[in-house]
């Protein structure tokens, strides 16, 4: 089974819109993380935002918040007021904290975001 | 200063030819990975060292060696390089095994074999 999912190849959304990104991740480990990453065409792994499983707030980076609902287990990302440099491939990944998988992060398959202007 | 690097950041090379790629971290953090990115930007973890001792093995052909000669550096050795292993390779590092924060990674090698 997947650890993450993203259901969605490509999104497209105008500048200043705001936009989702969808995440859905399995795990029965009670800790665990939860991680966006984005990928410009020029191939860096950019860090932009982390929830643990354990905190009780959304996370939030500047126009970054992290849409978490635990039930469902869903990690969305929220971009707010979008700008052409965040065309990129936003990646989400998941840590668990359980000795046999300790470690490693489990990334989606990405979803690749066009903003147009 | 760059935090992970990796060189080279372009390798080129023929089939069955052994390479390497190079990884140091300037964090002080004790845990370095290799991931591999394949042609459909999939990644996925190969190795990982906390403190110099492998800790992550994932069913990689055994032509990978990874090399941790202290805790600031990860190489990788390629033996006997096969057209399936051009992908892009990223170093990365994290404190306690990723359990304080996230991965930072480097920029990322591009193997092409030929």
């Amino acid at each position: 089974a997947q650890k993450i999912t993203q259901t969605q190849p490509g999104m497209f959304v105008q500048e200043k819109e705001a936009v989702t990104l969808d995440c859905t991740y399995d795990t029965s480990d009670p800790s665990y993380g939860l991680f966006w990453y984005k990928q410009p065409s020029s191939g860096e792994m950019i860090f932009l935002i982390y929830q643990g499983s354990y905190d009780q707030q959304n996370a939030t980076e500047g126009r970054y918040s992290l849409n978490f609902q635990k039930a469902r287990k869903s990690a969305n990302l929220v971009i707010s007021a979008s700008q052409l440099g965040d065309s990129a491939m936003y990646f989400c990944a998941m840590r668990e904290d359980r000795g046999s998988t300790l470690g490693r992060l489990y990334f989606g398959r990405g979803t690749q975001l066009t903003v147009w202007p | 200063d760059t935090a992970v690097s990796q060189t080279p950041k372009y390798l080129v090379t023929q089939m069955g030819n052994d390479k390497s790629i190079k990884c140091e971290q300037n964090l002080g953090h004790d845990t370095m990975y290799w991931y591999k990115q394949d042609s459909k930007k999939f990644l996925k973890i190969m190795f990982s060292y906390n403190n110099k001792e492998l800790i992550i093995n994932e069913t990689v052909p055994n032509r990978f060696s990874p090399k941790s000669p202290d805790k600031a550096h990860l190489n990788l050795h390629i033996n006997s390089l096969e057209l399936g292993d051009s992908a892009v390779y990223f170093c990365a590092s994290s404190q306690d095994l990723g359990r304080s924060g996230e991965l930072f990674f480097g920029e990322g090698s591009r193997l092409t074999v030929l």
